[in-house]
């Protein structure tokens, strides 16, 4: 298996803009995670599906962040319009059912707003 | 909010050393898990240790778990230039699916 795909892996806007990250889980996984990382606020959970459907959102810093997932072999997280304070490395992650499945993370999709 | 707390921050040892790092956390957990960042790059898990569970071997690695002072530490023994990268201690409290991740520990191993 190829692992999590993420894409695309470094996006540069400008503030205002829409931006869309992507995402492609394992395989036979039915938990899908989105994370943001930054330097000072350090991992932080956005949002994570079960089966496709959004469990927990609470992470979701406002209303111009949206993610869904139309299948469970891909996901999307929009932000718009985008902020300079958005700028981050944003992951996705998957993982089994059951509580003690570990969480296989993508490569990130680092994200400049301008 | 933070589950876990590392500790130190940072720390800076010499190939061959070995290498402890320590978190705590607040509540009753179901269980804690180690992952590993090298630069650049996603969260690795490296080890799963269950709430009743206290000590737990893979390779290098021993993790030891204190319910009872609600802490957990990580050592990897005979430290290697490649073991540089941060490390992050993640929490799953109850029934609930989500990791809580701590803000990370940074190892630098010297050659």
């Amino acid at each position: 298996d190829a692992g999590v795909i993420q894409s695309p892996r470094h996006e540069v806007t400008e503030m205002g803009q829409e931006v869309t990250l992507r995402c492609k889980p394992i395989s036979g996984h039915d938990y899908l995670f989105w994370y943001r990382q930054t330097m000072m606020r350090g991992l932080e959970l956005l949002i994570y599906f079960n089966n496709n459907v959004p469990i927990d959102d609470s992470g979701m810093p406002e209303d111009r962040f949206s993610a869904k997932m139309p299948n469970a072999s891909f996901s999307t997280l929009k932000i718009q319009p985008s902020e300079p304070r958005d700028s981050a490395v944003y992951f996705c992650a998957s993982r089994a059912s059951g509580a003690y499945n570990e969480q296989f993370f993508g490569p990130g999709t680092r994200l400049t707003v301008l | 909010s933070q589950q876990g707390e590392e500790d130190p921050q940072a720390l800076s040892i010499q190939e061959g050393e070995n290498a402890t790092m320590n978190c705590s956390y607040k509540t009753s957990i179901n269980n804690l898990q180690w992952y590993r960042q090298n630069s650049g790059r996603g969260l690795v898990h490296l080890i799963l240790i269950r709430s009743n569970e206290r000590e737990k071997h893979s390779g290098r690695l021993r993790v030891t778990l204190d319910t009872s002072k609600k802490s957990s530490s990580l050592l990897i023994t005979a430290s290697r230039a490649a073991d540089t990268a941060s490390y992050f201690c993640a929490t799953v409290t109850g029934a609930n699916s989500k990791l809580t991740f701590g803000k990370g520990i940074t190892l630098s191993v010297r050659p």
